[in-house]
């Protein structure tokens, strides 16, 4: 049981390159979120993700997309990759219950990707 | 807008000591809060999660506290290890919104 994995680990991209981030957890779970995390600030929400086929924005959105063609795979797209978006990268997933319990849950955090865009 | 902060930003103390860790929240209106730990290189691990209902929460040397009206929630660590060193972040999912606002966090140094 891996629980969250993330790959790559580390990457260098120049601008306007593009890349793709994979997420996957094992643990069969049903919501899924991409963060990226900044010195200095908290963890800030990128996209999510209720179930196969389905994404959401969270609060920065803007220069990434997003896919969940598999329940167990969440990918994290930059089209043209700038300067701003040099960042740690966090995936993370929880069950997904139904109801009040749905805020209840823990989420479970892969180790993160380290980007730098020159 | 709702915002979670952690002063201080960094904290070195020695081992042994009892020490708190700070976490303020701008609404009061909140479902739950939760404190997780990060290590270098590593993913962010749960540690206590305290609903709005709940005074505090305990797991071993941890001890979560939750005063809503004030806006606060402290994490003492009892009788702290160089093992305890690692960034410790508060997050907090107010009534408002599903998703957890989250604090930068306070980078926590135990020196043997």
């Amino acid at each position: 049981n891996a629980g969250v994995t993330q790959t790559p680990k580390f990457r260098v991209l120049k601008t306007g390159q593009s890349m793709t981030l994979l997420c996957a957890q094992d643990m069969n779970h049903e919501y899924m979120y991409w963060y990226r995390q900044d010195p200095g600030m908290g963890l800030r929400l990128i996209h999510y993700s209720v179930g196969e086929g389905t994404t959401a924005k969270g609060e920065v959105p803007d220069g990434y997309n997003v896919s969940r063609l598999k329940k167990q795979n969440f990918l994290l797209g930059l089209e043209s990759a700038a300067p701003s978006q040099t960042s740690v990268y966090f995936c993370a997933s929880t069950r997904g219950l139904s109801g009040s319990l749905r805020h209840q849950e823990t989420q479970y955090f892969g180790p993160g990707t380290r980007l730098l865009v020159l | 807008k709702q915002e979670v902060t952690q002063i201080p930003a960094a904290l070195s103390v020695p081992e042994g000591e009892n020490l708190v860790l700070n976490c303020s929240f701008t609404d009061s209106a909140i479902y739950n809060l939760q404190w997780f730990r990060q290590d270098p290189g590593k993913g962010l691990t749960s540690l206590l999660l305290i609903q709005s209902s709940q005074r505090e929460q305990t797991s071993g040397r941890l001890n979560a506290s939750l005063d809503k009206s004030s806006g606060r929630s402290t994490l003492y660590i009892a009788a702290s290890q160089p093992g305890d060193s690692a960034t410790y972040l508060c997050a907090v999912r107010f009534d408002s919104n599903y998703q957890l606002i989250w604090g930068a966090g306070t980078k926590l140094i135990i020196k043997p």
